[in-house]
């Protein structure tokens, strides 16, 4: 399977804590993108990141690549309890083959 | 702009019976995905449609069918439900042209299908 392997399953962190969740993947990607999902509602994207990029910021949000390694972590600053969701990459791997996602990173924020 | 709707947004069933979801995108978009999301398998890509014509199609059983309208809408029918089929069934258009990379996707909030 092409899947990606988000890392951790779960996270669970304070008020004000950066959380950093890792995405894996196997083969090149022509992009990778990260997605939110509140619980049982349809994903929104956050960020997406380019296979010549290794570094992207959006907000409190920094994304970076390394395709060497074949992986890409999200790192959330200063979190607040509204970023509590399922956090989820997808890679693109061609142009005329649809997105893959991983299982995602349950991150809870406690106030 | 109007986003991503689908209707119904729940639906309980039985096993044997079949359902049909909607899914209307987002305007000028052309391309709707479909996924099947579970708490064991994820999410689950199924097919994506095109200007009226699927494009890709995922590793599902022929139960599950999909088409799109000239104004892009697009349903889904799952035939002889079963068991397994209870999940939260996804779509999503792009402005993606063919052969293009992906772009962001804009999801719908969902169909939670039960299937007792």
């Amino acid at each position: 399977s092409q899947q990606g392997e988000e890392d951790p399953q779960a996270l669970s962190i304070q008020e004000g804590e950066n959380a950093t969740m890792n995405c894996s993947y196997k083969t090149s990607i022509n992009n990778l993108q990260w997605y939110r999902q509140n619980s049982g509602r349809g994903l929104v994207h956050l960020i997406l990141i380019r296979s010549n990029e290794r570094e992207k910021h959006s907000g409190r949000l920094r994304v970076t690549l390394d395709t060497s390694k074949k992986s890409s972590s999200l790192l959330i600053t200063a979190s607040r309890a509204a970023d509590t969701a399922s956090y989820f990459c997808a890679t693109d791997y061609s142009g005329n083959t649809p997105l893959v996602f991983g299982k995602g990173t349950r991150l809870s924020v406690i106030a | 702009k109007a986003g991503v709707t689908q209707t119904p947004r729940y639906l309980i069933k039985t096993r044997g019976q079949q359902v049909t979801l909607s899914c209307s995108p987002i305007s000028g978009h052309r391309s709707v995905s479909w996924y099947q999301q579970t708490p064991g398998q994820g999410l689950q890509f199924l097919f994506e449609y095109f200007s009226e014509t699927q494009r890709n199609k995922g590793n599902f059983p022929g139960r599950f069918s999909g088409r799109q309208f000239s104004n892009s809408r697009s349903e889904m029918n799952v035939s002889t439900l079963e068991l397994g089929d209870s999940a939260l069934y996804l779509c999503a258009s792009t402005r993606k042209l063919a052969g293009e990379a992906y772009n962001e996707q804009f999801f719908g909030p969902g169909t939670r299908l039960t299937v007792l």
